[in-house]
């Protein structure tokens, strides 16, 4: 298997600008979560999807953040308008879901620079 | 609520040096305890778990030992190598599919 997928894997934008990171998770997994990772607030959990509905979303920073998962196979997390203290690195991950004791395999990160 | 604390770093050992990285938490009820490792430029990893009390996880010749009187799974190796230079994050499960993360603690290993 892959893994699970994220594009892209670096993004640089000017403040204001419209963001999609992107992910896929691996095949069968029923969980897909989304973190942000910085040096000052460590890796927070954004929001998690069971089955392409969205469970918590509670770390989500604010509206102008918001994610989807059209489907089993894909979900994008989208900051409109960007800000400059969004800089991060995104993390997905992935789940199983057979036990809340499953592993969570995550993807290697985008790393969003704002300008 | 719910928190897991550990040990800041960085933490620089000498090659073959013994490691320890502390993490206690705080939770409700009995927690499931995982040690996660992001090498550098790479997504996190899991390392070792333990789902109850005096269990033991290992992998890799690192041990963590779920230990519900001190609330702590500190991370232990014997004998540290180049190769485990990463951050290491400890992590908590309450009964649900989300987990809680410390901040990680960044070792480096030097020859």
């Amino acid at each position: 298997d892959a893994g699970v997928i994220q594009s892209p894997r670096h993004e640089v934008t000017e403040m204001g600008q419209e963001v999609t990171l992107r992910c896929k998770p691996i095949s069968g997994h029923d969980y897909l979560f989304w973190y942000r990772q910085t040096m000052m607030r460590g890796l927070e959990l954004l929001i998690y999807f069971n089955n392409n509905v969205p469970i918590d979303d509670s770390g989500m920073p604010e509206d102008r953040f918001s994610a989807k998962m059209p489907n089993a196979s894909f979900s994008t997390l989208k900051i409109q308008p960007s800000e400059p203290r969004d800089s991060a690195v995104y993390f997905c991950a992935s789940s199983p879901g057979d036990t809340f004791i499953d592993e969570q395999y995550f993807g290697p990160g985008t790393r969003l620079t704002v300008t | 609520g719910n928190s897991v604390t550990q040990m800041e770093g960085p933490v620089t050992l000498s090659e073959e040096a013994f490691l320890t990285i502390n993490c206690t938490y705080t939770a409700t009820g009995y927690p499931s305890l995982f040690w996660y490792v992001q090498y550098p430029g790479e997504g996190l990893q899991l390392l070792l778990k333990a789902t109850k009390a005096d269990d033991k996880g290992s992998n890799k010749g690192f041990e963590a030992t779920y230990r519900k009187e001190t609330t702590s799974f500190h991370l232990e190796k014997g004998s540290v190598q180049v190769s485990d230079s990463a951050v290491y994050f400890c992590a908590f499960g309450a009964g649900s599919y989300q987990l809680t993360f410390g901040k990680g603690t960044k070792l480096s290993v030097i020859p």
